[in-house]
């Protein structure tokens, strides 16, 4: 099955620093990377995804980029912001019917004021 | 549209006490996700249905958990005899039927402490 590592697991930026989370995963079937941001005690929330037509996808403040040759993708954060403190989990899922996801460990992101 | 609904949001029993989550998609969601979120990593699906069968639920430990969803809506997921390593999240998600559709939208969870 599918493996997806991600790291690192702690990572603290100064206010307007960039942070960049980055993830591998093992089954070059996989074709859709979804990033959720995870508050504490919240649930999971879409921030950005990427299907594997496409290298980099980018939302205002929020970019990923995909690497399918080497099988890793990445989450790239500019401009951060005290609210951006969350941990943030990649993840990978194949295509067919079933889409099922599997999650790398988490990144603890803390912004600095 | 309404969220992905789950209940009780949390739960403290005794081992060997048995405990059920209950789960209410998206309206119109034939794909249904549970997850188990132990502290610090990410979360592990358990099983998953498309309307009221079972897709996948090899890793569901079946001597003690069973899930169900009779009616293609609402579902449960039962834990009977908890173990103390159950303490966890357990996270409802669903899905679009729409064929593009691959976004998972999850519920808040219920948060297991097992004593």
């Amino acid at each position: 099955g599918e493996n997806v590592e991600q790291h690192p697991s702690t990572l603290s930026v100064q206010e307007g620093d960039s942070a960049v989370i980055k993830c591998t995963y093992s089954d070059s079937a996989s074709n859709y990377f979804p990033w959720y941001k995870q508050e504490l005690g919240k649930r999971p929330q879409l921030i950005i995804d990427i299907r594997s037509n496409v290298g980099e996808k980018k939302d205002q403040r929020i970019a990923v980029t995909l690497n399918k040759t080497a099988k890793h993708f990445s989450l790239h954060i500019t401009e951060t912001q005290p609210e951006d403190s969350a941990v943030y989990f990649c993840a990978a899922s194949q295509a067919g019917s079933a889409r099922q996801l599997t999650f790398g460990s988490g990144t603890q992101l803390t912004v600095l004021p | 549209e309404a969220g992905v609904a789950q209940s009780p949001r949390y739960k403290i029993i005794e081992k060997r006490q048995s405990v059920a989550f209950w789960c209410n998609p998206i309206s119109g969601h034939a794909t249904l996700y549970w997850y188990q979120q132990i502290l610090g990593q990410g979360p592990k699906l358990l099983i998953q249905f498309q309307n009221n069968g079972v897709v996948d639920d090899s890793q569901l430990p079946k001597d003690r958990f069973s899930a169900e969803r009779l009616k293609g809506v609402d579902s449960t997921l039962k834990i009977q005899p908890a173990k103390l390593e159950d303490s966890a999240v357990y996270l409802c998600a669903s899905r679009s039927p729409r064929g593009n559709s691959y976004e998972q939208y999850f519920g808040p969870g219920t948060r297991l402490t097992v004593t």
